[in-house]
């Protein structure tokens, strides 16, 4: 029973086309990010949701645009892509501690998405 | 903003024990993660610091010095299978912004 899943796994398609990628979390966290890495590996925030409401939203251009229809889902949609957008978007989800409280914000990554713009 | 630098690749033997470094410079601290990442995978959690010192959790270790922005993860009895990246990552002054690293290839050769 997957915890963070997200489809698909890959996307093949060319440059100018517009395409999502969902995700959905059964951990009940209220807490749902993207993540970006690129070919040299690095991992970047994209954006974060809290409780369907965005908290982060890193520099990133406006052709992205996360959705959260509820707390358990979080899906991405990219307009006009473009060659540098190929990369593997990691989604995750957490529980956050109340602010002014202890403990370790966790994240549980789903598997990936590999975007291939051509 | 957060700069977080950690080496780029180690390779260590079978056995034998590896420490991966890593530093940091925040604005605001709410505590240090190491994640590992095998090739075509997620990350996956496995140590959190937040208090000066050493967390053990079996053959991985990981430390903190706040005063130095300075964290290392130490795998003992290297396996094959820890051949992976490993990624540090710092929370920052709320805690969900996680910053991560560019991530250390290790490659474990018999």
């Amino acid at each position: 029973d997957t915890a963070v899943s997200q489809t698909p796994k890959y996307l093949v398609t060319q440059m100018g086309n517009d395409k999502s990628i969902k995700c959905e979390q059964n951990l009940g966290h209220d807490t749902m990010y993207w993540y970006k890495q690129d070919s040299k590996k690095f991992l970047k925030i994209m954006f974060s949701y809290n409780n369907k409401e965005l908290i982060i939203n890193e520099t990133v251009p406006n052709r992205f645009s996360p959705k959260s229809p509820d707390k358990a889902h979080l899906n991405l949609h990219i307009n006009s892509l473009e060659l540098g957008d190929s990369a593997v978007y990691f989604c995750a989800s957490s529980q956050l501690a109340a602010r002014g409280s202890s403990g370790a914000n966790v994240l549980t990554f789903g598997a990936g998405s590999r975007l291939t713009v051509l | 903003g957060q700069n977080i630098d950690q080496p780029t690749e180690m390779t260590a033997t079978e056995g034998a024990i590896v420490q991966i470094n890593c530093t940091y410079q925040t604005s605001g601290f709410n505590g240090l993660f190491w994640y590992q990442q095998h090739a075509g995978e997620a990350p996956t959690f496995l140590s959190y610091n937040v208090l000066d010192g050493l967390e053990e959790k079996g053959r991985f270790s990981s430390f903190l010095s706040r005063s130095k922005g300075y964290s290392y993860l130490l795998l003992k009895e290297l396996q094959m299978k820890d051949s992976a990246s490993y990624l540090c990552a710092v929370a920052g002054a709320g805690s969900y912004q996680l910053t991560f690293g560019k991530g250390t290839k290790l490659s474990v050769i018999p």
